[in-house]
């Protein structure tokens, strides 16, 4: 079975730094994608970044980019310039190749101090 | 468009009682599932379909009824609550053949089960 793990429950970084949330992840398939989602106050799940598992090269989406590392099975997510904005619960998910079901993180907490 | 829209967004049951959380989406999406979200456990899927008429258990499917008439509709039954099942549901739906795609989620609706 899959599983997708968040080792950090709660993450704080100052506005304008950077920051890096873990993600690891088990599975036994080779075609796969990986996902972050973030989860504000309003609860409204919103997607911020997706790998597929085979391109090498990591995914960027503005400040937002990941370092994915297929042999450790990990992939992480790194902010740049943090916005106040930006403070919610993050979760990482996974989904094999031909599924629909997505296996989720715990998630992390991240806030953003002023 | 509305996207994914659930309702109620808030409801407190009593031990015993039924109700069902309505789920609709006007994109068109074959697939459609439902989340449960619980703290320090991410989200994990209840149900799920890939079409009208088709629905299949996920990983927490006990004390969940779902049946899925037409396309645009996706509801989840509680047939006799129990306070296990006090958490925020979410629906979410993609299209069906492209593990690729976006799921798109609803605002969640948040259950207490007294």
């Amino acid at each position: 079975a899959q599983t997708v793990t968040q080792s950090q429950p709660e993450m704080s970084v100052q506005e304008a730094e950077t920051v890096t949330l873990s993600c690891t992840y088990d599975t036994s398939e080779s075609d796969y994608y990986l996902f972050w989602y973030k989860q504000p106050p309003s609860r409204q799940m919103i997607l911020v970044i997706r790998q597929e598992a085979y391109k090498q090269q990591n995914a960027t989406e503005n400040r937002f980019s990941v370092n994915f590392q297929k042999a450790a099975k990990s992939f992480s997510l790194k902010i740049s310039d943090s916005q106040l904005g930006d403070a919610a619960m993050y979760f990482c998910a996974y989904r094999f190749q031909g599924a629909q079901k997505l296996v989720f993180g715990q998630g992390t907490r991240l806030t953003i101090n002023p | 468009n509305a996207g994914v829209t659930q309702t109620p967004k808030f409801q407190v049951l009593k031990t015993g009682q039924s109700m069902t959380l309505q789920c609709a989406q006007d994109m068109n999406h074959e697939y459609m599932s439902w989340y449960r979200q619980d703290p320090g456990m991410g989200l994990r899927l209840i149900h799920y379909s890939v079409g009208a008429g088709i629905t299949d258990q996920g990983e927490v499917p006990n004390g969940y009824n779902v049946s899925r008439s037409t396309t645009e509709d996706f509801p989840l039954r509680l047939l006799s609550a129990a306070p296990s099942q006090t958490s925020v549901y979410f629906c979410a739906s993609s299209q069906r053949w492209s593990s690729y795609n976006e799921q798109f989620f609803g605002p969640g609706t948040r259950l207490t089960v007294l």
